[in-house]
């Protein structure tokens, strides 16, 4: 089965300031997605960002970018100049194919992150 | 500009009570799943549907039913409430392709009393 694996489950970071959140996963798959996503307090899901594993290019998104390094399995998200609004819970999650046309997420238990003023 | 509505928001029960949580969604989305999100555990699937007429079950299915009679609708059943099922449930719906984005609706926080 495959897992999702975030190691830090609470984080701070002073605002203005960056922060990298860890994520590893397992598969034997080639062919997959990677997302990050968020949850902050009002509990509604939120894409930040997505990558193909077949895409070597690191996936980026105005503050946010990610390390992606397909041999190690290994996914962070990098925040740049935190802002209090960036203050949630992050999740990993990584999408297969699962059959009949479809693809399942596998989500991590999160990290979650606080933003010092 | 709905995107995926779940009622009810919150909803306490009693051991062995029968609930079901609505999901619907406007967006013609083929693929839609149901998760229970609980502390420290992150989002874990209950069941799924690739189409109308089309369900398969997730990691933690049991006591829990789904159908799916049209697009738009994926109802769960909780079929008689467990203290265990104490969670917040999450419905989300997507094009069902590998790179799809998953759309969330609000939760719905149920507890089992």
């Amino acid at each position: 089965a495959q897992t999702v694996t975030q190691s830090q489950p609470e984080m701070s970071v002073q605002e203005a300031e960056t922060v990298t959140l860890s994520c590893t996963y397992d598969t034997s798959e080639s062919d997959y997605y990677l997302f990050w996503y968020k949850q902050p307090p009002s509990r509604q899901m939120i894409l930040v960002i997505r990558q193909e594993a077949y895409k070597q290019q690191n996936a980026t998104e105005n503050r946010f970018s990610v390390n992606f390094q397909k041999a190690a399995k290994s996914f962070s998200l990098k925040i740049s100049d935190s802002q209090l609004g960036d203050a949630a819970m992050y999740f990993c999650a990584y999408s297969r194919y699962s059959g009949a046309g479809s693809y399942q997420l596998t989500f991590g238990k999160g990290t979650k992150l606080s933003v010092i003023p | 500009n709905a995107g995926v509505t779940q009622t009810p928001k919150f909803q306490v029960l009693k051991t062995g009570q029968s609930m079901t949580l609505q999901c619907a969604q406007d967006m013609n989305h083929e693929y839609m799943s149901w998760y229970r999100q609980d502390p420290g555990m992150g989002l874990r699937l209950i069941h799924y549907s690739v189409g109308a007429g089309i369900t398969d079950q997730g990691e933690v299915p049991n006591g829990y039913n789904v159908s799916r009679s049209t697009t738009e609708d994926f109802p769960l059943r909780l079929l008689s409430a467990a203290p265990s099922q104490t969670s917040v449930y999450f419905c989300a719906s997507s094009r069902g392709t590998g790179r799809a984005e998953a759309f969330f609706g609000q939760g719905t926080r149920l507890t089992v009393v």
